[in-house]
């Protein structure tokens, strides 16, 4: 067990649909991560916060938004959902945004039909 | 941009033998590279890493060494076991800034066998 959590498990919707998906990092980290892990694309990085700033950007959809609150947890918000966003999307933690290790949830299956 | 190839899979062994999943990278400046494990089912495990050339990262048997000259991070065990069969990733994060984005490798699957 890394210490994050991310709800929910399981996660099925019809396309043009919006989700939000939820991580909590461990305690005392103060950076989140969002990644993606689809068959095509393997697995690719999304965005990063730091202590509720947005602190990097990398493949993710205009559709895609995510936020980090004051208590760390963060949300990633989907919306239009289009059948290709299908995927496994993992929320990591470390205790800072440079080179920490960081440890990864066990993900969100998300299903778009 | 930063790049993490690994080796063409899947790979499938006999109980207690030796494994190599090869792991080659390009990147600006001095990256820290990584190994993670996916279990079936299963979110990323930090198998090990390395932060600096020559640095070799061990863990549960499995060792990487770091190597600049190369640009690789090669995973080794000397006796794998059922329960290592899993997907393990490459990766690295770029250490000319202060963000922390992992670029990983494809993934090899690795199954073995009784």
């Amino acid at each position: 067990d890394s210490g994050v959590t991310q709800t929910p498990k399981h996660l099925i919707t019809a396309t043009g649909q919006r989700v939000t998906l939820r991580c909590s990092p461990r305690s005392g980290d103060l950076s989140v991560y969002w990644y993606q892990q689809s068959l095509d694309q393997g697995l690719q990085f999304l965005i990063q916060y730091y202590n509720g700033e947005e602190r990097a950007k990398g493949n993710i959809l205009e559709r895609f938004s995510a936020q980090q609150f004051p208590d760390l947890h963060s949300e990633l918000n989907l919306s239009s959902l289009e059948l290709g966003d299908s995927a496994l999307y993992f929320c990591a933690s470390s205790v800072e945004a440079g080179k920490e290790t960081q440890y990864f949830g066990p993900g969100t299956r998300l299903l778009v039909l | 941009g930063d790049s993490v190839t690994q080796m063409e899979g899947p790979v499938t062994l006999s109980e207690e033998a030796f494994l190599t999943i090869n792991c080659t990278y390009t990147a600006t400046g001095y990256p820290s590279l990584f190994w993670y494990v996916q279990y079936p089912g299963e979110g990323l495990q930090l198998l090990l890493k390395a932060t600096k050339a020559d640095d070799k990262g061990s863990n549960k048997g499995f060792e990487a060494t770091y190597r600049k000259e190369t640009t690789s991070f090669h995973l080794e065990k000397g006796s794998v076991q059922v329960s290592d069969s899993a997907v393990y990733f490459c990766a690295l994060k770029d250490g000319g800034t202060s963000y922390g984005k992992l670029t990983f490798g494809q993934g090899t699957i690795l199954t073995v066998h009784p």
